[in-house]
């Protein structure tokens, strides 16, 4: 089975802390993607990464940053933590290779880890 | 814009009758639909997906979704509730030519009453 795992599952920060979110997956997978969850707006894409040290901004990247150094490993950074941060952060997988356009493959889905609960006091 | 809609924030029914959540879409070409469920301090699990072919897909935990392409909508089903199914429900398109990026609608609580 694949597994997703992320370091925290219940984080408390101060406002204007630096914060790091870990996670890590042990397929060998392409992408790897860092979502926001909160009650009424789903999930929301903050950024993905479809190879080691390359990114991509999502639908809400304001106020973090990403570290891929290496293929397992993809780290949210929260570079000064404010309390409107305060949410669930979901991390996913998935074993294709990024492809610009195109339709999807059938292959196509995300695994994702058990989630950090992240709040910003 | 690329959106998805579940219409309904919680759905309640009772065990062993048959329950729907609603989901509608609104992405360009022919998106590829999924169904993830989210259990209590849990990620979210993977329950089907529709690529092509047959409208009625089947899934895990005796899931099932049906496909409507005029409605654009992608409902999931299951013909008789456990009180276990009682989670959020995620209902999620991958639209054609956008790249990786899946888009996620708000998700619906379920709840199954003994």
């Amino acid at each position: 089975d694949v597994k997703v795992t992320q370091s925290s599952r219940y984080l408390v920060k101060r406002t204007g802390e630096k914060v790091f979110l870990e996670c890590v997956q042990d397929m060998d997978h392409e992408n790897m993607f860092w979502y926001r969850q909160d009650p009424g707006l789903g999930l929301r894409l903050i950024y993905f990464s479809y190879d080691v040290k390359m990114k991509e901004k999502g639908d809400i990247p304001e106020g973090y940053s990403v570290s891929r150094e290496k293929k397992e490993r993809f780290s949210l950074i929260l570079e000064s933590a404010s309390t409107n941060q305060t949410s669930m952060y979901l991390c996913a997988s998935s074993p294709l290779r990024f492809r610009p356009a195109g339709p999807p493959l059938s292959t196509d889905r995300q695994y994702f880890g058990p989630g950090t609960r992240l709040t910003v006091l | 814009a690329q959106s998805v809609a579940q219409p309904e924030d919680q759905v309640n029914v009772a065990e062993g009758n048959p329950l729907t959540v609603k989901c509608t879409y609104s992405v360009s070409g022919n998106p590829y639909l999924f169904w993830y469920v989210q259990y209590p301090n849990r990620g979210l699990q993977f329950l089907l997906k529709y690529i092509t072919g047959d409208n009625l897909v089947k899934g895990s935990y005796g899931f099932e979704a049906e496909f409507n392409k005029s409605q654009t909508s992608f409902h999931l089903k299951k013909p008789s509730a456990l009180v276990s199914d009682s989670a959020l429900y995620f209902c999620a398109v991958r639209p054609y030519n956008y790249g990786q990026n899946f888009v996620f609608g708000p998700g619906t609580r379920l709840s199954v009453l003994p």
